[in-house]
């Protein structure tokens, strides 16, 4: 079975800085891929980031990018020039394509804080 | 295009109660899916389906029925609700196998009392 662990369950950065959340995960699988999922106050449930197992490249989006690091089963997401709209809860998750219905398997999340 | 919607936002039962939690997306996705958050468990898969016709469990199933008559339409129903079920619950869907990104629905928060 896979896991994910996220083991910061809270972290605080100020605004304009950079801040990197940690997640491991556990598979004997090959095929898969990583998320990034960031929940605000309001619930909703936002994909952040996406990285594809076979991809050695690290996926970027605008101010948010990974550190994927297959080997060590690792796969943290750095956040530069931090803004007040990035507080919310940040959950890591892993998907295998190789089975029938892919479930996404969540960490239990970091709560990010980002203050003036 | 209103992405996938979840009705009703909150919900209080008393135990013993049944209700049905409704989830309904325009897309045409063939999978949709049912999980639950808890705090400090991140969240858990309670049933998916992967087309019309044709639902199985998630690793968390019990207490928790759902059906998929149409392409669009994917409800949960608590059959006897417990307080073990006070949680927020999303319903999410994506296109099909080969595509990884899953929409959520703004969540349902239900308290069991």
């Amino acid at each position: 079975a896979q896991t994910v662990t996220q083991s910061q369950p809270e972290m605080s950065v100020q605004e304009a800085e950079t801040v990197t959340l940690s997640c491991t995960y556990d598979t004997s699988e090959s095929n898969y891929y990583l998320f990034w999922y960031k929940q605000p106050p309001s619930r909703q449930m936002i994909l952040v980031i996406r990285q594809e197992a076979y991809k050695q490249q690290n996926a970027t989006e605008n101010r948010f990018s990974v550190n994927f690091q297959k080997a060590a089963k690792s796969f943290s997401l750095k956040i530069s020039d931090s803004q007040l709209g990035d507080t919310a809860m940040y959950f890591c998750a892993f998907m295998t394509m190789n089975t029938g219905f892919q479930k996404l398997v969540f960490g239990t999340g970091t709560r990010l804080l980002v203050s003036p | 295009n209103a992405g996938v919607t979840q009705t009703p936002k909150f919900q209080v039962l008393k135990t013993g109660q049944s209700m049905t939690l409704q989830c309904a997306q325009d897309m045409n996705h063939e999978y949709m899916s049912w999980y639950r958050q808890d705090p400090g468990m991140g969240l858990r898969l309670i049933h998916y389906s992967v087309g019309a016709g044709i639902t199985d469990q998630g690793e968390v199933p019990n207490g928790y029925n759902v059906s998929r008559s149409t392409t669009e339409d994917f409800p949960l129903r608590l059959l006897s609700a417990a307080p073990s079920q006070t949680s927020v619950y999303f319903c999410a869907s994506r296109m099909g196998r080969k595509n990884t990104e899953a929409f959520f629905g703004q969540g349902t928060r239900l308290t069991v009392v």
